[in-house]
């Protein structure tokens, strides 16, 4: 069955403090893997496609890295204003179907 | 370019009621996905439509069901609200050319069912 787990659920950091969000999933077919941030009462913000193993991709304090069973987010030097609920998905070639993770929810302390 | 929209932003019902939301997509996008969301299983895919034709569908039951029209815009329909279809429901619109063309959500309708 596809699934995709995203750890830690919540994540306080200090303001300059580095630290990486994980998104492990089993999928049948991978065709890509979603990053999106999504603020409160928000809709999810898209910010990086990763399609295979090894590839990263990298927006400001962001980087995203994909391997066969997983992906983190790395964020560098975070800002109080990188706080919000970073979710995970992946697009299975086996059912056509977007999966989500329930998310990791990001404070950044000033 | 304007993002995508959706209408109402909040409703309130009662069991028993039904319910139609509405979602504008970015244009030149074919392409719109519905996705209920919950503090408990997160983002669950509701259906896809392309070119007024659902292309995939979740596991949900047939009282949830959508249509999309020929300029793209798209509504969903919930007959017989319960309790536990109180949720978060987010539109994504996207070209549609390929499935795993990016995907813009709207800002979501939020629905309490009392």
């Amino acid at each position: 069955e596809d699934q995709v787990t995203q750890s830690p659920e919540a994540l306080r950091l200090q303001e300059g403090e580095s630290s990486s969000l994980n998104c492990s999933y089993t999928v049948s077919g991978l065709r890509g893997l979603f990053w999106y941030r999504q603020d409160p009462g928000k809709g999810p913000e898209f910010l990086f496609t990763l399609y295979s193993a090894g590839e990263e991709k990298e927006k400001e304090r962001l980087k995203a890295t994909l391997t066969k069973k997983e992906s983190f987010l790395h964020i560098t030097a975070p800002k109080p204003e990188d706080s919000a609920t970073y979710l995970c998905a992946v697009f299975s070639g086996g059912t056509y179907k977007y999966i989500f993770g329930t998310g990791t929810r990001l404070k950044v302390l000033a | 370019k304007a993002g995508v929209t959706q209408t109402p932003r909040y409703l309130i019902k009662t069991r028993g009621q039904q319910v139609t939301l509405s979602c504008s997509p970015i244009s030149g996008h074919r392409s719109v996905s519905w996705y209920q969301q919950t503090p408990g299983q997160g983002l669950q895919f509701l259906f896809e439509y392309f070119s007024e034709t659902q292309r995939n569908k979740g596991n949900f039951p047939g009282r949830f069901s959508g249509r999309q029209f020929s300029n793209s815009r798209s509504e969903m329909n919930v007959s017989t609200l319960e309790l536990g279809d109180s949720a978060l429901y987010l539109c994504a619109s996207s070209f549609g050319g390929s499935h795993t063309d990016t995907q813009y959500f709207g800002p979501g309708t939020r629905l309490t069912v009392l």
